[in-house]
């Protein structure tokens, strides 16, 4: 059964501190892999879609990464506008299906 | 360029009364998905629907939930005879047609109360 993990579950920072969350996934065939932020009573806003090991996307103070087995946020520098439920989630090969498998998010609060 | 619009942003039913849910797709998106989050929980994909056609349904429920996305209007989530499990936020997400029909953007959801 595909699977998608998200750690750790809740990682509170100081402003400034950099970290990394983890997304490891354990799929029949990765089609793709993406990073969503949700913020409390909003929907999920798109960052990052990922397709190879090996492959980087930068946006402001996030990188994403991508391996054969799991996938790092990198968050440099965060400032407390940064915090938010981190969420990602993997397309996989098969049939017509687009569907997202979601894993269940890392809430990062990030205090000044 | 308006983003995904959903209606209402929170409903209250009592049970056994119906939920409809709508969910109006970015501008010139041509697929519409549907996912529940549950308290405490990940989001779930429920279905996937281009103009007309339910595309994958392999996420609903068997019963009392159904999903249409018609050639003209927006795509509506029909829960019949809700119960208080059905107490969730209910997103929907578009993507373009093509090759760029992995992204999917959602929408602000609608947020269903069951008394």
């Amino acid at each position: 059964e595909d699977q998608v993990t998200q750690s750790p579950e809740a990682l509170r920072l100081q402003e400034g501190e950099s970290s990394s969350l983890n997304c490891s996934y354990t799929v029949s065939g990765l089609r793709g892999l993406f990073w969503y932020r949700q913020d409390p009573g909003k929907g999920p806003e798109f960052l990052f879609t990922l397709y190879s090991a090996g492959e980087e996307k930068e946006k402001e103070r996030l990188k994403a990464t991508l391996t054969k087995k799991e996938s790092f946020l990198h968050i440099t520098a965060p400032k407390p506008e940064d915090s938010a439920t981190y969420l990602c989630a993997v397309q996989v090969y098969g049939g017509a299906t687009n569907k997202l498998i979601f894993g269940t998010g890392t809430l990062l609060a990030v205090q000044p | 360029n308006a983003g995904v619009m959903q209606n209402p942003r929170h409903l209250v039913r009592r049970r056994g009364q119906e939920a409809r849910l709508r969910c109006s797709p970015m501008k010139g998106h041509s697929h519409v998905y549907w996912y529940r989050q549950l308290p405490e929980e990940g989001l779930k994909f429920m279905v996937y629907l281009q103009k007309e056609n339910i595309i994958d349904e392999s996420g609903m429920p068997k019963e009392r939930f159904s999903a249409e996305f018609p050639k003209e209007g927006p795509s509506i989530l029909r829960i019949q005879q809700v119960v208080r499990g059905d107490s969730a936020a209910y997103f929907c997400a578009s993507s373009p047609p093509g090759v760029e029909s992995d992204t999917q953007y959602f929408g602000p959801g609608t947020r269903l109360t069951v008394l």
